[in-house]
């Protein structure tokens, strides 16, 4: 069975300070990992995928296969950040997504 | 930018009523998908749908529900008999076929079940 687990419920940083969210994930075959990001009032929207290897809003995240994590890393958080951020994994068969339970980030100013 | 749509944005109903949630995903795209999310937890998949049909169910998607797509734009969630469990949000999302995996979210419709 797959899980992706997200430790941290909440996460408060100050701006310009570095974040990073915590993904972790199980699953035996080879996945495919999101982050998710969800403003405040706004919808689910993708922010990145792991298989693209870009960097969106300054963040990127590297799907690290020997600890089955995808951590999202931001250098230096922006209060424009503060949202909520899911982390989603794909099977390499079907297209439905498997979530974590989110990460609240509020980057205070 | 065109965008999932869902109707209504809440939805309040007596337990035993059906109720029928509404979709209308980017007119383009060919994969569609319902997901929940009971409050405090997290988004969990309901059901996928393609060329007409079921493509995918999880065990949450058990025989009070169903979907259908009755016209060339809409995407419908049927629940039959409404539990007090069943109150969530309910998100719709839709996908094109050539990148089946970027999902794009509708703002998701409240379900309360009183």
């Amino acid at each position: 069975a797959q899980r992706v687990t997200q430790p941290e419920k909440l996460l408060s940083v100050f701006k310009g300070a570095p974040v990073e969210l915590k993904c972790n994930y199980s699953y035996s075959g080879s996945p495919e990992l999101f982050w998710y990001v969800q403003y405040s009032r706004q919808r689910l929207q993708l922010l990145l995928r792991h298989i693209s290897r870009e960097s969106i809003k300054g963040f990127t995240a590297d799907l690290n296969k020997g600890e089955t994590s995808f951590h999202l890393k931001k250098p230096f958080a922006q209060e424009e950040d503060s949202a909520m951020y899911y982390c989603a994994l794909r099977r390499n068969t079907g297209n439905q997504f498997y979530f974590g339970t989110g990460t609240s980030l509020t980057v205070i100013p | 930018e065109p965008e999932v749509t869902q109707t209504p944005s809440h939805q309040v109903t007596q337990m035993g009523q059906e109720v029928i949630l509404r979709c209308v995903p980017i007119s383009n795209h060919l994969y569609f998908y319902w997901y929940r999310q009971i409050l405090g937890q997290k988004v969990e998949f309901l059901v996928s749908f393609y060329n007409n049909e079921i493509s995918e169910k999880s065990e949450i998607f058990d025989d009070q529900f169903s979907v259908e797509r009755p016209d060339g734009s809409n995407f419908t969630l049927k629940i039959r008999s409404t539990k007090l469990e069943d109150s969530a949000m309910y998100f719709c999302a839709s996908s094109a076929y050539t990148s089946v995996d970027t999902q794009y979210f509708g703002p998701g419709t409240r379900l309360t079940v009183l």
